[in-house]
Order: structure tokens, then sequence, then C-alpha cells
């Protein structure tokens, strides 16, 4: 089945810098991608996602990349503020598969950002 | 208006009990999912149901009981509760059950076993 790392698991930057989280995938064949947010005391929120036939996403700050070939996508957050501390989750879906219908998780960046 | 909503927010048990989560959603979405989310914040499915059917079922103690009264409800029933039950249970739904979409998740119900 789909496993999925995701690196660093806890990351601090100062205002203003930018953010990287990095994952790695280990089914060829997933072909969606999404990003969630988890702020403390919060469910999970999508943030940005990106599907295979795409090789990079830009939404305002955030901005996903994926390697198809490498089996790595990554989210970078630009110009970050105090509000982007949260916990980060990557994921990863082959949603061919009718039989297994489920996303599955990495297991999570801690963004600190330090004002 | 909120979309995924789970009671309750928190539950302190003892061992031994039987507990209760419930949860509702207002998206007209056809499929529901229950994550257990642990201390070091890893996100697990347990279950999904797509209208109403189970359709996942992950390797999840037997003590766990998913039930699922119309689409727009999800509850988990846990019998006999233990110390390793503990944790994050987030309940989230999705338009249906390709994974091509949005999953969005309730606020959580934080269950502490003493």
């Amino acid at each position: 089945g789909e496993n999925v790392e995701q690196h660093p698991s806890t990351l601090s930057v100062q205002e203003g810098d930018s953010a990287v989280i990095k994952c790695t995938y280990s089914d060829s064949a997933s072909n969606y991608f999404p990003w969630y947010k988890q702020e403390l005391g919060k469910g999970p929120q999508l943030i940005i996602d990106i599907r295979s036939n795409v090789g990079e996403k830009k939404d305002q700050r955030i901005a996903v990349t994926l390697n198809k070939t490498a089996k790595h996508f990554s989210l970078h957050i630009t110009e970050t503020q105090p509000e982007d501390s949260a916990v980060y989750f990557c994921a990863a879906h082959n949603f061919l598969k009718t039989s297994y219908d489920k996303v599955i998780f990495g297991p999570g960046t801690s963004l600190s950002v330090i004002p | 208006d909120t979309a995924v909503s789970q009671t309750p927010k928190y539950l302190v048990t003892q061992m031994g009990n039987d507990k209760s989560i419930k949860c509702e959603q207002n998206l007209g979405h056809d499929t529901m999912y229950w994550y257990k989310q642990d201390s070091k914040k890893f996100l697990k499915i347990m279950f999904s149901y797509n209208n109403k059917e189970l359709i996942i079922n992950e390797t999840v103690p037997n003590r766990f009981s998913p039930k699922s009264p119309d689409k727009a409800h999800l509850n988990l029933h846990i019998n006999s509760l233990e110390l390793g039950d503990s944790a994050v249970y987030f309940c989230a739904s999705s338009q249906d059950r390709s994974g091509w979409y949005e999953q969005y998740f309730g606020p959580g119900t934080r269950l502490t076993v003493t």
C-alpha cells in the first residue's frame, strides 16, 4: 500500500522567511496530493492540492511542486506570518483504486513562525 | 453554519466504560470518515461510510463500532474503553468516495481514558 513520509517533523522560521516541507510517497500510481493545515485545537483544513497532471500550483503565499519521477512533492510558504504556525500534513491518494478509497496522510510537520 | 460538527468536544471516562461520539455534516456529502489522532499527531483513518454503507474498515478493534443512520450522520460507539483509546477523534466528510475531493474535518473529540 501507499506510504507517505514527511520532513522535517518540526520547523522554526523567522517571520518573513520562507518555509519548505517535503514529502515522498511510495505508490507511483498516486495522482492526487492535498496539503492540510491543522491549527491548535482544530481539525485539519485543506490549504492547497495538486493533481498528477500538474507540476506546480500556487495560491498567494503558498505553492506546491510535484516531481512524479522522483515521487516527491513539496509545500512552499513565502513571507511567513505568525498565523502560519500550525501542523501541516501532506497526503497522497490513488483515486483509480476504487476498492480502496482512502487518502494516506504523512506524519505532519509542526511549523513555528517566530515574530 | 458549522459544516461538520461533533459532540462532545471533550470526553473523560474510566477504563471499561462504553461511550459514543456523534458527528453530523450539513454539506450534503455522500462520504464520511472517522480518524484517530494520537499524541504524536499521526492521523489514522478508522472507518469510512458512503451513503450509509461501510467502505473502509481499517484494522480497528471490534470494540469500535460505527453507525450511520443516514448519510448526514456518522456515530462512533466504543465499548470497554482502554487507556490506549485516549486520543483526538476526528469526523470528516467529502463529496464522494473517490478521494478526489477535499475532506472537511470536524473540530475533534478529545477522549481521555483514566
